[in-house]
Parts: C-alpha cells; structure tokens; sequence
C-alpha cells in the first residue's frame, strides 16, 4: 500500500528553540496532508489540514503561530513546533489522502520531547 | 464526521478469531467505514474500508449492516501481534472533509496466548 513518512522518529529539542517535522508520501502525490497530536493513552487530535501550494487550516484551539505548516510540494508537508514548551512535547503524527480507492495512510509519527 | 461507538476493551485468545463491534447509527448515506489499528508508539495502520458492502483484504473482513448503523472488523485468525487499540471511524469520502478523520478511544484489543 501507498507509504507515508516522517522525519525525524524521535527529537529533543530545548525549551525556546523550534523544531521541524518532516511528512512525505513516498509513492503518491497527496495535495491534501493531516496533522494531529497525541498525548500519553489519549486518542489523537486533528491539529489541522495542510494543503499543497496554499495556507493550512487549523482545527479550533490550535495556534497557528505556534504550529507553522507548509505544504511545499505534493508529496512534503513539514510542521514547526516554534518557541517550543514542556507542553508541547507529544507524539506528532501526519496523514495524506489519496485518490486510490479512498484511502488515507498515517506516517510512524514523531516523537518531540522538550526540555 | 458522525460519532461512532466501540467496547473499550475485547480479549481474543491466539488463533481465534476477532469480532470487534462498532456502532455508527448517525452515518450519512456518503460516509465510509474506516477501521484502523495503532500499535504502541506508532501511528495508526490502516486495516480496511468499506461504504456498503461487505470487504475483505489480507488482514481483515469488514461485515457493514444493511441500515449501515453498526459494523463489524474480523481477523479471522488473531495473533499476539494483532494486541492494539482499533479505531472504526465514519468519514465521508469526498469533498473538503475527504481524509479528515476523528478518532474516538477505540477497542483495545488484547490477543492472549
């Protein structure tokens, strides 16, 4: 089946400072890519819908200043954690839609730890 | 996307097979039925999908009612490696919303030897 991937697995990164996540699909091109945030034993939480060549749109509650995403070409979408908190750690996971058969693959997520 | 229900937790003993429940009686007539499975510290994985019919794929079947307002996921032989949280969720399948999923807490489902 279609692949999804992020980059990187696992990041610390200091309190302060911003991190970039990388989503890609690796064998389809996904104009239209998910992200969402999970925390310990918690279902996930879509974060926002990011769409290739135009700005992300962001679920309610989510700072858009905060989680930056762009959607550079069909196949990235990266998300940046910027001036990163304790709170802010998370598992961090991306999906892309494609047009096969109405399926949406996740990535293996990503794993932020904030110091 | 409508709002689906699920036990929160099943045994299964290994080799048996797993029936995991789940009710969806406010789906709307272009919303799928996705079931997806998420393994300790990895995103979820895809199992199977299904709009009326009945489906079937190398992991698993999808029995859908007829009145579409409950389904059920089968593996047909569980093993130790199948033990996760499965998540069933309602979603249509064009449009804006296309891909955008909301996932409840699921059915852990623990397979044991």
């Amino acid at each position: 089946g279609a692949v999804v991937s992020q980059h990187p697995s696992r990041v610390i990164c200091k309190s302060g400072t911003s991190v970039k996540i990388e989503c890609r699909s690796l064998d389809f091109q996904a104009t239209t890519m998910f992200w969402y945030r999970q925390f310990p034993k918690k279902s996930l939480m879509l974060m926002a819908t990011s769409n290739e060549g135009s700005k992300a749109t962001y679920e309610q509650g989510v700072e858009k200043d905060k989680f930056l995403i762009n959607h550079a070409s069909l196949t990235l979408s990266t998300l940046t954690v910027t001036s990163a908190h304790p709170e802010d750690s998370s598992f961090y996971i991306c999906s892309a839609r494609t047009n096969m058969a109405n399926t949406i693959y996740f990535g293996e997520g990503s794993w932020l730890t904030v110091v | 996307d409508a709002k689906t229900t699920q036990p929160p937790s099943m045994d299964c003993a290994e080799g048996r097979a797993a029936n995991l429940p789940c009710n969806h009686s406010t789906i709307s007539g272009n919303e799928y039925v996705y079931w997806y499975r998420q393994i300790h510290s990895q995103g979820p994985q895809y199992i199977i999908h299904g709009l009326k019919n009945n489906e079937t794929n190398e992991m698993a079947s999808l029995i859908i009612t007829e009145d579409r307002k409950s389904s059920t996921l089968i593996l047909p032989h569980a093993t130790l490696r199948d033990t996760a949280v499965y998540y069933c969720i309602v979603s249509g399948a064009g449009g804006t919303s296309y891909g955008k999923l909301t996932f409840g807490q699921g059915t852990i489902l623990t397979v044991h030897p």
